[in-house]
């Protein structure tokens, strides 16, 4: 069975601190992407990554940033963390793009920021 | 103007209705096209892909129009457990989403 995999299901941190939300996937895909998903907005891509220590910028990068050191690992940093990136965090990967390429979803991680 | 669009809903429909979605995309580039479902507090996980000839799968029929820009869905037969939010999705070498649609099914 496929499987992404999300560090943490509910995070609560304080404003100002450094946050690293994990996210590892077990079927070898290429692509890699961080979105998060706000009532009303929809899923917004933040970062996404076609390789190994490649990273592209998504729609809403400010405050952000992503590792990806192994093919496996895709990690988002939120540098300084505000009361407005309260939200759910969802973690996807693929193959190479293509047509009808599946995205396969890790459980999100829901963020508190206090 | 958002990139994909959805009508948020909801839509409650009674069991055994017939439902219909619609999705508008604004970029021409976009390479393919899908429906995700996506239960309360849940991940989204693929329905259906969308081909431009239309496709089927048990009750439910998705069908693309690429000179509208145009992709929906349609539920024949609805069940109670076809609750949830339906995610229109365009692949324009990333993935896309729109808003969600809810659609609720009541006994």
């Amino acid at each position: 069975d496929v499987k992404v995999t999300q560090s943490s299901r509910y995070l609560v941190k304080r404003t100002g601190e450094k946050v690293f939300l994990e996210c590892v996937q077990d079927m070898d895909h290429e692509n890699m992407f961080w979105y998060r998903q706000d009532p009303g907005l929809g899923l917004r891509l933040i970062y996404f990554s076609y390789d190994v220590k490649m990273k592209e910028k998504g729609d809403i990068p400010e405050g952000y940033s992503v590792s990806r050191e192994k093919k496996e690992r895709f990690s988002l940093i939120l540098e300084s963390a505000s009361t407005n990136q309260t939200s759910m965090y969802l973690c996807a990967s693929t193959r190479p793009q293509g047509l009808n390429t599946e995205a396969f979803f890790g459980q999100g991680t829901r963020l508190t920021v206090v | 103007r958002k990139e994909v669009e959805q009508d948020p809903g909801p839509f409650n429909v009674p069991e055994g209705a017939t439902v219909a979605f619609n999705c508008t995309y604004s970029n021409s580039a976009s390479q393919s096209f899908f429906w995700y479902r996506q239960d309360c507090r849940k991940e989204p996980k693929l329905l259906m892909s969308v081909y431009s000839s239309g496709n089927e799968d048990g009750r439910f029929t998705a069908q693309l129009n690429r000179a509208s820009q145009y992709i929906s869905l349609l539920i024949r037969d609805s069940k109670l457990s076809d609750s949830a939010t339906y995610l229109c999705v365009v692949n324009r070498d990333k993935l896309i989403f729109g808003t969600g649609t809810r659609l609720q099914v009541f006994p």
